[in-house]
C-alpha cells in the first residue's frame, strides 16, 4: 500500500511568514495525526482527527496554528506568523482507528524558520 | 541528512551481535505501546507493537518485552546488521488522554 505523503519536503521562510503543510494518509485511515519533532527530541502531537472531526488539539498552539481536514481525507497545517522556535520536522501520521491501531509515519516536511 | 540522534543516548553494537534497547514509560494506565525506528531524513517507521494483556511478542528478528510492574519495555533485535542503524523511540498510548506519547529515543550505531 503507499505511504503516507506529504509535501512540500523541504521549507526555509523568515519569521512572521506563514506556511502551509499537506498531507494525505494511507487510504481507508480515519484518524489522521501532526507531530512536531524538534531535533533530538521524539515526535509531539499537535492534533489529531477522526474523518474530518477534531479529536484532540490540546497542544496546537492555536494563536498560529491551525489545522483542517475537510473532507476526511486529506489535512493541511498552517503556521501565521511563523516564529524561530517552530523550526522543526512536521510529521503526519495516520491509522486505521484511534485505538489500538499502529500510527503510520510520512517522512515529513522540514521546517527553517530565520 | 541531518540527524535526529544529537544529544541521544547511544548504544553502539557490533555486526552480528544482538542488540537490546531499553525504555521506561510513565503512564501506569497506558496499554499499547509500540517500537518505532527512525532513519535520518525519514518518518518513525513502525517495528512491533504490544498490548498490556501481553508480556512477549515476536516479529522477525525483533522482540518486544513488557514489565508493567516497573513499566519497562524493551527491544531486541538479534543478529544486528548495518541496516539497523537509526534512532529508535519506544511510544505508549492509553489512560485518560489516549494519546501517543513517545520516548527518547536511543541512538544505535552498528559497528561493521
Amino acid at each position: 500500500e503507499a505511504g503516507v505523503a506529504q509535501s512540500p519536503r523541504y521549507k526555509i521562510i523568515e519569521k512572521r511568514q506563514s506556511v502551509a503543510f499537506w498531507c494525505n494518509p494511507i487510504s481507508g485511515h480515519a484518524t489522521l495525526y501532526w507531530y512536531q519533532q524538534i531535533l533530538g527530541q521524539g515526535p509531539k502531537l499537535l492534533i489529531q482527527f477522526q474523518n474530518n472531526g477534531v479529536v484532540d488539539d490540546s497542544q496546537l498552539p492555536k494563536d498560529r496554528f491551525s489545522a483542517e481536514r475537510l473532507k476526511g481525507v486529506d489535512s493541511t497545517l498552517k503556521i501565521q506568523p511563523a516564529k524561530l522556535e517552530d523550526s522543526a520536522v512536521y510529521l503526519c501520521a495516520s491509522s486505521l482507528g484511534p485505538h489500538g491501531s499502529p500510527l503510520h509515519f510520512g517522512n515529513g516536511t522540514r521546517l527553517t524558520v530565520t | 541528512g541531518e540527524s535526529v540522534g544529537l544529544h541521544l543516548p547511544t548504544l553502539s553494537v557490533q555486526e552480528g551481535d544482538n542488540s537490546i534497547i531499553n525504555c521506561a514509560y510513565s503512564n501506569s494506565a497506558s496499554d499499547y505501546f509500540i517500537w518505532y525506528k527512525q532513519e535520518s531524513g525519514k518518518g518513525p517507521q513502525f517495528i512491533i507493537d504490544i498490548r498490556s494483556n501481553m508480556d512477549k511478542r515476536q516479529g522477525q528478528r525483533v522482540t518486544v518485552l513488557l514489565n508493567k510492574t516497573v513499566k519497562h519495555l524493551s527491544l531486541q533485535i538479534a543478529a544486528t546488521q548495518p541496516g539497523d542503524s537509526a534512532v529508535y523511540f519506544c511510544a505508549e498510548k492509553g489512560g485518560a488522554t489516549n494519546k501517543l506519547i513517545f520516548g527518547t529515543g536511543t541512538l544505535l550505531a552498528v559497528q561493521p
